[in-house]
């Protein structure tokens, strides 16, 4: 599986946007780019994914590079309930999720 | 509408005993993940589910672990002779992925069940 590559944390005031990268340099042409996040004592939730185009939710956005070779989530105004890791996972879909450790997330009020 | 369902949500047991967890996954989903995360790593896959058939179960680290999944729906994850080292938290995941399904198929997770092995 391709390995992804996150900081292990970051710390953002809250109503601040917060930039959230990942980087995938062995990225193969059907890998899709998946973020989790996970909230204190709950399982993981989906946030965000996209193939080669940016993309927006109403929880984020994800920006990715024209190589593919990264991504940036996007959380536009960081609120305390963002407060979770985040996970950056490549899959071809139809297979188990492979979690790293993610970047844990701090956001002060 | 429902989520993916755990129980227990704990689960205290002592060193060689036997434990059953179960998953109820959203209707309809034909696809059913379990992971286990011990403290500060992210979740690892166990095993997958396509319908009532195991598709993967290559992360089951030996023999002492077992999963089914009877009716395609419910499923349980058995841990025979449990080891100090069996503590974690047992996450349970579905989705609406078919076969030869799309990359595009969230996961969705249940809250997990803590396993404490004294």
């Amino acid at each position: 599986d391709a390995k992804t590559t996150q900081p292990n944390s970051m710390e953002s005031n809250e109503e601040e946007p917060v930039h959230l990268p990942c980087n995938h340099s062995t990225i193969s042409g059907t890998d899709y780019i998946h973020w989790y996040r996970q909230l204190p004592s709950q399982g993981p939730e989906y946030v965000i994914h996209g193939l080669t185009s940016n993309v927006n939710n109403r929880m984020a956005s994800l920006a990715i590079a024209e190589d593919r070779k990264s991504s940036t989530l996007i959380l536009h105004r960081a609120t305390l309930r963002d407060a979770a890791v985040y996970y950056c996972i490549l899959s071809k879909g139809n297979t188990p999720l492979v979690f790293g450790k993610g970047t844990r997330l701090s956001v002060i009020a | 509408g429902a989520g993916v369902s755990q129980t227990p949500s704990n689960k205290v047991t002592e060193k060689g005993k036997y434990v059953e967890l179960r998953c109820d996954p959203i209707s309809g989903h034909t696809a059913l993940y379990w992971y286990r995360q011990s403290l500060g790593q992210g979740p690892e896959f166990l095993i997958y589910f396509q319908g009532t058939g195991a598709a993967d179960d290559s992360g089951l680290p030996n023999d002492r672990f077992f999963a089914v999944r009877p009716e395609g729906s419910v499923s349980t994850l058995k841990i025979q002779r449990t080891e100090r080292g069996d503590s974690a938290v047992y996450l349970c995941a579905s989705s609406l992925t078919s076969p030869g399904g799309l990359s595009t198929d969230t996961q969705y997770f249940g809250p997990g069940t803590r396993l404490t092995v004294l």
